[in-house]
């Protein structure tokens, strides 16, 4: 799976657009965008993903960029029960029945929404 | 979407002893997988429990450690067995929903926070 980069930390006021960016450079034809988000010591929560389309759902819309080597997680109406740590991931989406199912997280960035 | 709930929610246990842990889907799925994350540290696979067949572990991780059953398609339990303080640890219940064209999503349930002493 293609390795991603996201920044460390960012900031959002509460009620602001939080738009979280994704370096995925090497990111390969057959795989996809993914996105979560973990908020202390909870299990991950699935937001999106996507191939080339840009998509959105009741959650969040995700941009991915034309050459598909960077990707924006866009969350419209930032609230303080958003803030977490936003992961990126990229990774070929097939139903393995063993094998490929292994996810890495990498470091994420730690979204803060101010009042 | 999938809803996935995870009893218990945390446990601490002594060295030796071992917990079952349960994992219970709002829909029917086929692919269930057991993770667990150590603190500050990415999800490490478990083993993939498919229903109908035996569990499939990832390397190093044994049944003997980890057996894992899958009754039915809405249901599977992990249990941590002879623990010890190296077993402490986020355990977490996943499931992959088709969308079809090699499209899925992948739900996490809440995770059992578990503390060996």
């Amino acid at each position: 799976d293609a390795k991603t980069t996201q920044p460390p930390s960012m900031d959002c006021a509460e009620g602001r657009a939080a738009n979280l960016p994704c370096n995925h450079s090497t990111i390969s034809g057959n795989e996809y965008v993914y996105w979560y988000r973990q908020i202390h010591s909870q299990g991950p929560q699935y937001i999106i993903h996507g191939l080339k389309n840009n998509e959105t759902n009741e959650m969040a819309s995700l941009i991915i960029t034309e050459d598909r080597k960077s990707s924006t997680l866009i969350l419209p109406h930032a609230t303080l029960r958003d803030t977490a740590v936003y992961y990126c991931i990229v990774r070929v989406a097939y139903m393995a029945q063993t094998g490929a199912n292994n996810l890495f997280f990498g470091t994420g960035t730690r979204l803060t929404v101010i009042p | 979407s999938a809803v996935i709930s995870q009893k218990p929610s945390r446990d601490i246990c002594q060295r030796g002893t071992s917990l079952t842990i349960q994992c219970q889907v709002d829909s029917q799925v086929t692919m269930m997988f057991w993770y667990r994350q150590q603190p500050g540290q990415s999800l490490t696979l478990i083993a993939t429990a498919n229903q109908g067949s035996e569990a499939t572990y990832e390397s190093g991780f044994v049944i003997d450690k980890f057996p894992i059953s899958r009754p039915n398609l809405t249901f599977s339990t992990l249990t941590v067995s002879n623990m010890s303080p190296e077993d402490s640890s986020i355990y977490l219940c996943s499931v992959k929903l088709d969308r079809g064209l090699a499209d899925y999503e992948q739900y996490f349930g809440p995770g059992t926070r578990l503390t060996v002493t």
